[in-house]
C-alpha cells in the first residue's frame, strides 16, 4: 500500500548528541515536509521541500537539518543546537495544491 | 501571512447528535484553501475535508461538511451524527504558498 513511513515511532537522545529521524514515502509527491508539536499545541512547521535537491525552512527551522537527495526520502536530523527537541514529530508528502498525506509520527525524548 | 484560530479548546457532544467545531482565518490572498484534519491519541494525522476559498458549494464528505462563510472568513467543521470514534483532536489549516498553517486545535468528546 502507498503511504508515509516515519521511523523510528520513539526515539531517545542524550544530551549533545543529534539525532535522525527518518521519513519515507511511496506515493511518488514532489513535496515533502516536517513539523513539530509539543503538547496540547497545533503544529508547526520546520522543513519544507517542494522537488529534489531544495528544500526551505519553516516557522522553527532552528538546531534541524534535513536532505532532499531522492524524491522518496525527506530524512530530519535534530541537532544538539536544539535546546528543547522534546516533542512529537510528524513528516508529510502532498502533490501541488492537494491535501497533504501524514506519517505516523516519532515522539523524541531527552535522556 | 495566513492565521488560523480555533476558539473552543474542548468541546463535548452526545453520541448521534451533531456538532460545530469553529475556525476562523486571516489572510490577505485571494486564492486559498481551507482544510480540516483529525488527530486521535494515537498521533496520525488524518485528512477529513477541504474547502477552496473559490467553491461556490460548502464541502461535504460523508458526516462531514464545512460551514465556509467567506464575509466572516470562517470555515467552520460539522460532525453530523456523532461517533465514540469520532474523540480525537481537531485541527483547522490553511495552506499559504504550499505550505499549511495550522490552528490550536479543539478536543472533542463524545459521550455514551
Amino acid at each position: 500500500d502507498g503511504g508515509i513511513t516515519q521511523s523510528p515511532k520513539y526515539l531517545f537522545r542524550k544530551e549533545g548528541q543529534n539525532v535522525t529521524l527518518s521519513c519515507e514515502q511511496n506515493l511518488n509527491h514532489d513535496a515533502m515536509y516536517w513539523y513539530r508539536q509539543d503538547p496540547g499545541q497545533g503544529l508547526r512547521l520546520i522543513y519544507y521541500s517542494q522537488i529534489v535537491n531544495d528544500f526551505q525552512k519553516g516557522d522553527i527551522a532552528e538546531g534541524y537539518s534535513v536532505s532532499r537527495e531522492k524524491k522518496e526520502s525527506f530524512p530530519l536530523t535534530v541537532t544538539s543546537a536544539q535546546k528543547n527537541p522534546t516533542a512529537f514529530y510528524l513528516c508529510a508528502s502532498s502533490i501541488q495544491g492537494q491535501p497533504q498525506h501524514f506519517g505516523d509520527g516519532t515522539r523524541l525524548s531527552i535522556l | 501571512a495566513q492565521k488560523i484560530t480555533q476558539t473552543q479548546p474542548g468541546m463535548f457532544v452526545q453520541e448521534k447528535e451533531a456538532v460545530t467545531l469553529d475556525c476562523t482565518y486571516d489572510t490577505s490572498d485571494q486564492s486559498y484553501g481551507l482544510f480540516w484534519y483529525k488527530q486521535p491519541s494515537s498521533g496520525e494525522m488524518i485528512f477529513l475535508i477541504y474547502q477552496g476559498s473559490y467553491d461556490e458549494q460548502n464541502a461535504t464528505e460523508g458526516r462531514y461538511s464545512l460551514n465556509f462563510q467567506k464575509a466572516r472568513k470562517s470555515a467552520n467543521l460539522v460532525i453530523s451524527a456523532s461517533q465514540l470514534g469520532d474523540s480525537a483532536m481537531y485541527f483547522c489549516a490553511g495552506n499559504q504558498g504550499g505550505k499549511l498553517i495550522f490552528g490550536q486545535g479543539t478536543e472533542l468528546s463524545v459521550k455514551p
